[in-house]
C-alpha cells in the first residue's frame, strides 16, 4: 500500500540553524500538508499546498517557514532561524482530492530537536 | 476560532466491550469529519471519514455524526487491546485550504 514518507526521523539543531524536514508523498496524491505536534498537546496545521502554490497557511507559518516542491517527488519544509519552541514532530500528509472528502494521509514525522 | 473539543480521557474499557468516543465542534461550517488514531511516538492514522448525518459503518467501527448538535462520535465494537490509543478527532473546514482542526485527542486503554 503506498504510504507519505519522511526524511529524517530525527533532526537535532542548535537555536539559529536552518533545517530541512523531507516528504515524499503518495505519488497520484496532488495535495500536500505539514502539520506539527508539539510534546503532550494537538496536531496543528502549518500550511496546505497545491498546484505549486501556497493555499492555505496557518498563524503559526510566519516567515521563518518555506515549503516548496524542487521535483515531481518530493516536498520539503524549511525553517530559517530555528528557535527552541520550533522543537515537535513535523508531519507531512499528502491528499488526493480538494473538497470536503480529501482523506489526508500522513507519514511518520520528523522529530525536530532544537538546542 | 474554530474549536474541536474531546474528553482527554483516559477511557478504560474491558476486552469486548464497545468503547465510545465523543467530539463537539464550533464552527456550524463544517463539511467533513475525520477521526484518526495516535499510538504514542507515531503518526496520525486514519480509521474512517463521514459527511453526511447519521451512522457510518466500517469493520468493528461506526462514525456518527448529528450536524444540528455539532456532535460526532466513534463507536469501537468488541474493543481489543490493540485499540489502546489515543483517538482524534479532525474536523475540515471547507473554506480553509483543505485545513485540518484536531481536538485534543481521547485515550483509549483496552483492558485484557
Amino acid at each position: 500500500e503506498p504510504e507519505v514518507t519522511q526524511t529524517p526521523s530525527h533532526q537535532v539543531t542548535q537555536m539559529g540553524q536552518e533545517v530541512i524536514l523531507r516528504c515524499v508523498p503518495i505519488s497520484n496524491h496532488l495535495y500536500f500538508y505539514w502539520y506539527r505536534q508539539i510534546l503532550g498537546q494537538k496536531v496543528e496545521f502549518l500550511v496546505s499546498f497545491y498546484n505549486n502554490e501556497i493555499s492555505e497557511k496557518s498563524e503559526i507559518f510566519d516567515d521563518q517557514f518555506s515549503v516548496e516542491r524542487p521535483d515531481g517527488s518530493n516536498f520539503t519544509l524549511k525553517i530559517r532561524s530555528t528557535k527552541l519552541e520550533d522543537s515537535a514532530m513535523y508531519f507531512c500528509a499528502s491528499g488526493e482530492l480538494a473538497g470536503g472528502f480529501d482523506e489526508q494521509f500522513f507519514g511518520p514525522g520528523t522529530r525536530l530537536t532544537v538546542l | 476560532q474554530k474549536e474541536v473539543e474531546q474528553n482527554s480521557g483516559p477511557l478504560s474499557v474491558p476486552e469486548g466491550a464497545i468503547a465510545s468516543l465523543n467530539c463537539t465542534y464550533s464552527d456550524r461550517g463544517s463539511q467533513s469529519f475525520f477521526w484518526y488514531r495516535q499510538y504514542s511516538g507515531k503518526s496520525p492514522e486514519l480509521i474512517m471519514f463521514i459527511y453526511s448525518n447519521g451512522d457510518k459503518e466500517d469493520g468493528r467501527f461506526t462514525a456518527q455524526l448529528n450536524k444540528a448538535s455539532q456532535y460526532v462520535s466513534l463507536l469501537i465494537r468488541d474493543s481489543q487491546p490493540s485499540d489502546s490509543a489515543t483517538y482524534l478527532c479532525a474536523v475540515l473546514y471547507n473554506n480553509a485550504g483543505n485545513m485540518l482542526t484536531f481536538g485534543g485527542g481521547t485515550r483509549l486503554m483496552v483492558k485484557p
